[in-house]
């Protein structure tokens, strides 16, 4: 069955970085496009970046462009997120998800990793 | 502020229907596709509409979707106290070039 796993989370001070994973199986990793998503305490979705299934095309919301890097190693089935100049609004639990087709890097977002809580405070 | 529009709370009894609504725009609602997730609490989103008013393998067909314009409904009927979660509307924005989700509706089933 199809299983996601993020990991990488933790405490960071502002201004540090943290660089997120995503483990998938149960399907052909390298076919999907794949999505981060947070949720912040209390609050709810947000879209974070997407990447092809190539990894040629990389789109990102406002809020973390240019301190965020989305990438993906297909050869090991891993998806990542660098995360650099951390600041307190990014405290959220970050969620992988996958594409539900091959064809585009759109929603809608089928599977789901179970999140990885990143907390940014000194 | 998120770019879609829903409201915050819905309620209805056991067995009874509700609707949620989700409103948009041209750059996304209006030409892409809406999907709907479930977040019962403590867990991950789950998908359950797509493609506007399709439903994944396992969700049952109680759960429907549809879009008019710029706006787009989730309806649930037969409702029962295991359907209290969060539920998010989702779609692409033409114009920013990325992800959008609604700002999320609780629903309690009295």
């Amino acid at each position: 069955q199809v299983q996601l796993v993020d990991s990488g989370g933790g405490v960071v001070q502002p201004g540090r970085s943290l660089r997120l994973s995503c483990a998938a199986s149960g399907f052909t990793f390298s076919s999907y496009a794949m999505h981060w998503v947070r949720q912040a305490p209390g609050k709810g979705l947000e879209w974070v970046a997407v990447i092809s299934y190539d990894g040629n095309y990389k789109y990102y919301a406002d809020s973390v462009k240019g301190r965020f890097t989305i990438s993906r190693d297909n050869s090991k089935n891993t998806l990542f997120l660098q995360m650099n100049s951390l600041r307190a609004e990014d405290t959220a639990v970050y969620y992988c998800a996958s594409a539900r087709t091959t064809v585009t890097v759109k929603p809608p977002l089928d599977y789901w990793g179970q999140g990885t809580l990143v907390t940014v405070s000194s | 502020q998120s770019v879609l529009t829903q409201p915050p709370s819905v309620s209805a009894a056991p067995g009874q229907k509700v609707t949620i609504s989700c409103s948009g725009s041209s750059s996304n609602i209006g030409n892409n596709y809406v999907s709907w997730y479930q977040q019962l609490p403590g867990s991950a989103p789950k998908l359950l509409i797509y493609d506007n008013n399709n439903r994944p393998s396992g969700i049952p067909d109680r759960f429907s979707g549809s879009k008019s314009g710029t706006s787009a409904t989730l309806g649930i009927t037969g409702l029962q106290t295991g359907d209290e979660a969060d539920y998010y509307c989702g779609t692409w924005d033409s114009s920013l070039i990325a992800g959008v989700f609604g700002g999320g509706t609780k629903l309690t089933v009295l």
